[in-house]
């Protein structure tokens, strides 16, 4: 199965900052998919196909890769950013994700 | 709109069968299909399953032995069972709809199982 290395495993970030989360593939995939989930709640869709972000989500995240190497960019952090970001792929089966990435408010 | 919700029960004892329900509004089980994910108490995401749109399933290779997707067309059900529970079976189930592309486009709110005597 492909392993997907999420790094950093936690960051804090302030307001109007810029953060970005990698994610590493054990092999080559074809696209990446994000989710977000703050505590309680379940993961939300965030970026699909990569690049394309799911509906509701701001304009201030962007996702970008190729083959083995991706990652989610906040433009400028907001305070409900804060939240744990995971990675999926499924060019193979079965689907994985990333051991997900904390984001906490500076 | 779409909805998906778990019903099941929140304590199993170990080496007993989990039984949960995700009922589903919106959309046909027969038209999309729907993934099991689990989740530990503060840890990641795991697959654990799906029943296709066709009606056959997939499985998580560590835990097919003990697992079993099945759904109900007429009434829009996805059924998840696991038998010989052990503690590290604990965590929050969700059921999850694909979209048209491999990825999650819904999912219900989960079902938190605690598998302790």
């Amino acid at each position: 199965e492909i392993v997907l290395t999420q790094s950093p495993t936690t960051i804090a970030a302030s307001p109007g900052e810029k953060v970005t989360i990698t994610c590493r593939a054990s092999s080559s995939v074809s696209y990446m998919y994000w989710y977000q989930q703050k505590p309680g709640a379940s993961p939300k869709p965030w970026i699909y196909d990569t690049s394309k972000l799911a509906s509701g989500v701001p304009n201030r995240f962007s996702g970008s890769g190729s083959g083995t190497s991706y990652s989610l960019t906040i433009n400028t952090m907001e305070t409900e950013d804060a939240a744990t970001y995971y990675c999926q792929q499924w060019s193979s089966t079965p689907p994985t994700f990333g051991a997900g990435t904390k984001l906490e408010l500076k | 709109q779409v909805r998906l919700k778990e019903s099941g029960p929140r304590l199993v004892q170990p080496s007993q069968t989990l039984s949960v329900t995700c009922t589903v509004s919106g959309f046909s089980v027969t038209s999309y299909h729907v993934s099991w994910v689990r989740q530990p108490p503060g840890k990641g995401l795991e697959w654990v399953g799906a029943i296709w749109k066709g009606g056959s399933t997939d499985y998580n290779s560590a835990l097919k032995s003990r697992l079993s997707i099945s759904r109900d067309t007429s009434k829009n059900q996805v059924f998840l069972k696991m038998n010989s529970l052990q503690t590290d079976d604990t965590g929050t189930y969700y059921c999850a709809k694909h979209g048209p592309i491999p990825y999650f486009d819904y999912w219900g709110q989960g079902v938190m199982v605690t598998v302790s005597s």
